[in-house]
């Protein structure tokens, strides 16, 4: 079956602009994570939505936000970048119900803030 | 404070020289652990759940092992195809769909 998507796979913006990100997961997979990823703080979690609300919140700044749809598909908003918002955004699938279940991740999406 | 150390962060192997990585956790209420491999440019890629202490998983030439406060994973007779970094996570709630991540421990195993 098909993995997790998430596209576009690279971007370059400049500061001050916003980006939006786009995740598509697993079929049958509910819940959407969203991960950022740097060498000096290696992954952290930034939120994660089920049946399009979001159940849980890293500690990240409100610039740093979210949604999903009625299909599960996800879209990750970063407003007014900055230059350490440069990172690898990785999205993670799961069931998200019937309790502990792994999560799949997509192949991310290489962020560059000029 | 949750937190997931991983060590060490680098270990060099010959071919078929074993060894063994390790995740030490202090995330409370604990409900479980997860391996991950990580590729260069990838993603990481799901191996393991561990949701017991004395649960052991196997897959190749990877075994994981749990206990209350560490996670090892033993990598036997290495090939440099196992080259990775080797992440483990534990869950911050229930579903186990929010994960606190250790930094990773970088594999290169040479021929």
């Amino acid at each position: 079956k098909a993995g997790v998507t998430q596209t576009p796979r690279y971007l370059i913006k400049t500061r001050g602009q916003q980006v939006t990100l786009s995740c598509s997961p697993i079929s049958g997979h509910r819940s959407v994570s969203w991960y950022q990823q740097t060498p000096g703080q290696g992954l952290q979690f930034l939120f994660e939505y089920f049946s399009e609300t979001q159940r849980n919140k890293g500690n990240f700044p409100g610039r740093f936000s979210g949604r999903q749809f009625s299909n599960s598909r996800s879209e990750m908003n970063v407003s007014t970048l900055e230059l350490g918002d440069s990172a690898l955004y990785l999205c993670a699938s799961s069931l998200g119900t019937g309790g502990f279940t792994e999560a799949f991740f997509g192949q991310g999406t290489r962020l560059t803030v000029v | 404070e949750d937190q997931v150390t991983q060590s060490p962060e680098a270990l060099r192997l010959q071919e078929g020289e074993s060894s063994s990585l390790n995740c030490s956790y202090t995330v409370s209420g604990l409900r479980g652990l997860f391996w991950y491999r990580q590729d260069p440019g990838k993603g990481p890629e799901f191996l393991f759940t561990l949701y017991s202490a004395g649960e052991e998983k196997e897959k190749e030439r990877l075994k994981a092992t749990l206990t209350k406060k560490e996670s090892f994973l033993h990598i036997t007779a290495p090939k440099p195809e196992d080259s990775a970094t080797y992440l483990c996570a534990g869950p911050i709630n229930q579903a186990g769909t929010a994960l606190i991540f250790g930094k990773g421990t970088t594999l290169s195993v040479s021929s």
